[in-house]
């Protein structure tokens, strides 16, 4: 079951919003529905940022949101802060399958 | 919420390692826990989930009948036995948990360096 597939690199200024999408979310092998999100600053544990395609866990800034069309979901992030700058990854997972998988990861650089 | 791996290290190719990982913080026993794995400057790989009452587990294709994923209940302890090691899982391996509605993992330990080299 290959990877989700992101772009490798996004950037942008502060204050400026960016979208990172994620495709390869298909309804082959049993339908990969669900949709999270992850952050990770260098050298540290990914964080949850979005979960069941575009709710946020407490504590987590309304500045990030998503949302999911067809075979692509897409993380934006608004009001860019130098502390956004991080890799963020997409991940699914079939029920039906019992699997989860992987985008690539983004790297996302606040100019 | 607090999950600790341990058990990393150096190991040679075609060896085995277990790593460890406990939990606290939360009803261990209901939730579902998975390993994940990164290599050095690559992205996020899933590598195992197993169910709460350890009834289903399941793998990822590149570690599919060398590694298992166990837990102790009792213990609030997660471990993965890796077997016939290759220096392609040299990795940081991630103990992370279930989150309610199961298609997220909502908390991360810190990771566990696992080395395969000769």
């Amino acid at each position: 079951h290959s990877a989700l597939t992101q772009p490798a690199s996004v950037s942008g200024s502060p204050g400026q919003s960016i979208t990172i999408s994620c495709t390869g979310i298909t309804s082959d092998f049993g339908g990969y529905k669900y949709v999270s999100w992850y952050q990770q600053h260098p050298d540290k544990a990914p964080k949850l940022i979005i979960f069941d395609v575009n709710s946020r866990p407490l504590g987590v800034s309304s500045r990030f949101s998503a949302s999911k069309s067809d075979n692509t979901a897409s993380l934006t992030i608004s009001g860019l802060q130098s502390e956004d700058e991080a890799h963020y990854y997409c991940s699914s997972y079939s029920s039906s399958l019992t699997l989860w998988v992987f985008g690539g990861g983004t790297k996302l650089t606040v100019l | 919420v607090k999950i600790v791996e341990s058990g990393g290290g150096v190991v040679q190719p075609g060896r085995s390692l277990r790593l460890s990982c406990a939990a606290s913080g939360f009803t261990f026993s209901n939730y579902g826990m998975h390993w994940v794995r990164q290599a050095p400057g690559k992205g996020l790989e899933w590598v195992a989930v197993i169910s709460h009452d350890e009834s289903e587990t399941n793998y990822g294709d590149s570690v599919k009948g060398r590694f298992t994923i166990s837990r102790d209940n009792a213990k609030k302890t997660l471990y993965l036995q890796m077997n016939s090691l290759k220096t392609d899982d040299t990795a940081v391996y991630y103990c992370a948990k279930q989150g309610a509605l199961a298609g997220d993992l909502d908390y991360w330990g810190q990771g566990t360096l696992v080395t395969v080299s000769s």
